[in-house]
C-alpha cells in the first residue's frame, strides 16, 4: 500500500532538546494528522491540521500543514523521557481514507 | 473524548482456526470504521474500510474471504481472520471516524496482537 515518507526514521536526543520531524508526499493532501504510538498500543492522536499553512499547538507539540499541501512538520520542544515512542503522520485527500507515514522512532536520553 | 475499545488485546491460535476481533465505539456512533495491520517496527497499513450496514471496502492485495469484516451496528465492527496461518501473525488495529466539533477525527483502538502457531 501507499505510504508517506517520514524523516528521520529514528533519533536519539538529550532531554530538554527540541525535536523536529517531517512528512512528505508526492500527492496533495487536504488533511494531516499526527499520532504517537507506544509499544503494544494503538496510535493516539496528537494534532489535526485541516488547512494549508495552518500552525497548531498542543502543549509542547507544534505541527504545521505545509503550504504546498504535500508536507507537514511536527516539532516537540524541551523533550522529556515520556516523549519516547513512534510518531506517525497521516494524510488524506478528499476522502476519509488516511495514508500513514513510515514513522519516526524517538528515544530520549535523560 | 471518543473511546474505541478493541478486544481481545492479544490472542494465540492454532494454524487453521479462525479468530474474531471486535472494535467498539463506546461513546459515539461510527458509521465508518477502519482496520489496519502493523508489522513489527513498521507503519500501519490500511486493510479495509468497514461501513455500517453494507459491505466492507478492501484495499488492493487484501483477501476479503480471509479477512471477513462485519459492521452490523453503529458501534461495532468485527474482523475475522479465517483459517489463520503463521504469516497472519501481526498487530491488528481498528479506528473509528468521529465528528469532533467542526471536523472529523479518527480514534484508534488499543490493538490486538495475533499469534498463529
Amino acid at each position: 500500500g501507499q505510504q508517506l515518507n517520514q524523516s528521520p526514521q529514528s533519533m536519539f536526543i538529550q532531554e530538554g532538546e527540541d525535536v523536529s520531524m517531517n512528512c512528505t508526499s508526492s500527492s496533495i493532501f487536504n488533511t494531516w494528522l499526527w499520532y504517537k504510538q507506544e509499544p503494544g498500543e494503538g496510535p493516539v492522536l496528537l494534532i489535526a491540521l485541516y488547512k494549508a499553512g495552518e500552525l497548531t499547538s498542543n502543549g509542547r507539540l507544534t505541527a504545521q500543514f505545509g503550504i504546498t499541501r504535500k508536507d507537514s512538520f511536527l516539532n516537540i520542544s524541551a523533550s522529556i523521557p515520556s516523549d519516547v515512542g513512534i510518531y506517525f503522520c497521516a494524510g488524506a485527500s478528499g476522502t476519509y481514507k488516511y495514508i500513514f507515514g513510515t514513522g519516526t522512532r524517538l528515544k530520549v536520553l535523560a | 473524548g471518543a473511546v474505541v475499545s478493541q478486544h481481545p488485546s492479544w490472542v494465540i491460535c492454532k494454524s487453521g482456526t479462525s479468530v474474531k476481533i471486535e472494535c467498539r465505539s463506546l461513546d459515539f456512533q461510527a458509521t465508518t470504521m477502519f482496520w489496519y495491520r502493523q508489522f513489527p517496527k513498521k507503519s500501519l497499513m490500511l486493510m479495509a474500510t468497514s461501513n455500517e450496514g453494507s459491505k466492507a471496502t478492501y484495499e488492493q492485495g487484501v483477501e476479503k474471504d480471509k479477512f471477513l469484516i462485519n459492521h452490523a451496528s453503529l458501534t461495532l465492527s468485527t474482523l475475522t481472520v479465517t483459517s489463520a496461518h503463521p504469516e497472519d501473525s501481526s498487530f491488528y488495529i481498528c479506528s473509528a471516524r468521529d465528528f469532533m466539533g467542526w471536523n472529523y477525527g479518527y480514534t484508534f483502538g488499543s490493538g490486538t496482537r495475533l499469534t498463529v502457531v
